[in-house]
């Protein structure tokens, strides 16, 4: 079945420096990629998307990269702020309307 | 405009209770959907409601239900608690039902978190 996996359960940059995250998924017919952010307290909140026929998307400090060869993709933040230390997960949706499949998160934190 | 709100944020409730949780969704969302948040198992979808019908479910026992109101409002009822139903249900909510995707995506509240002694 469908499953999306990050790398590392925990991320601890510093403030300044630049922030990856990585995720792997396992089906290769897989075609939308979301990411989202979880800070303490509140729920996933949406960062950014990403389509298979793009290879890379960039928001306000944020860079999707899919590489769809290894079937991988990372998020990277450029200036990682303490205001990012949150849990990250990224996220495809299944066939079920409604229905995300996530990865077990990288919680990112981010010392002064 | 406001997001989604949830009802009650927190909650404690004992073994065999039952318990409703609440969901507003964004205005003009028409899809609500229902996830389970676990240290252990991550976020697990439990079922997805547009038009007041439930569409589509995911894999956990009968005792969790739920229904949707005309105004797209939401509930969630779990019933006969265990102690392993203690987690953070969210509720997040989209414009249409369907695979998730560009305009179509998820917004989620902030969760009830629900604790079972």
């Amino acid at each position: 079945g469908e499953s999306v996996g990050l790398h590392l359960p925990t991320l601890s940059v510093q403030e300044g420096d630049n922030s990856i995250i990585n995720c792997a998924y396992s089906n290769s017919a897989s075609d939308y990629f979301i990411w989202y952010k979880q800070e303490s307290g509140k729920g996933p909140q949406f960062i950014i998307d990403i389509r298979s026929n793009m290879d890379k998307r960039q928001g306000q400090r944020v860079t999707v990269l899919l590489n769809k060869t290894v079937k991988h993709l990372s998020l990277q933040i450029a200036a990682t702020q303490p205001g990012d230390s949150a849990v990250y997960f990224c996220a495809e949706p299944h066939n079920q309307g409604g229905k995300l499949i996530f990865g077990q998160g990288t919680e990112l934190s981010v010392k002064p | 405009k406001a997001g989604v709100t949830q009802t009650p944020r927190y909650l404690i409730k004992t073994r065999g209770q039952q318990v409703t949780l609440s969901c507003s969704p964004i205005s003009g969302h028409r899809s609500v959907s229902w996830y389970q948040q676990t240290p252990g198992q991550g976020l697990q979808f439990l079922f997805e409601y547009f038009s007041e019908t439930q569409r589509n479910k995911g894999n956990f026992p009968g005792r969790f239900s739920g229904r949707q109101f005309s105004n797209s409002r939401s509930e969630m009822n779990v019933s006969t608690l265990e102690l392993g139903d203690s987690a953070l249900y969210l509720c997040a909510s989209s414009l249409a039902g369907g695979r998730t995707s560009g305009a179509n995506v998820l917004t989620f509240g902030a969760g009830s978190r629900l604790t079972v002694l």
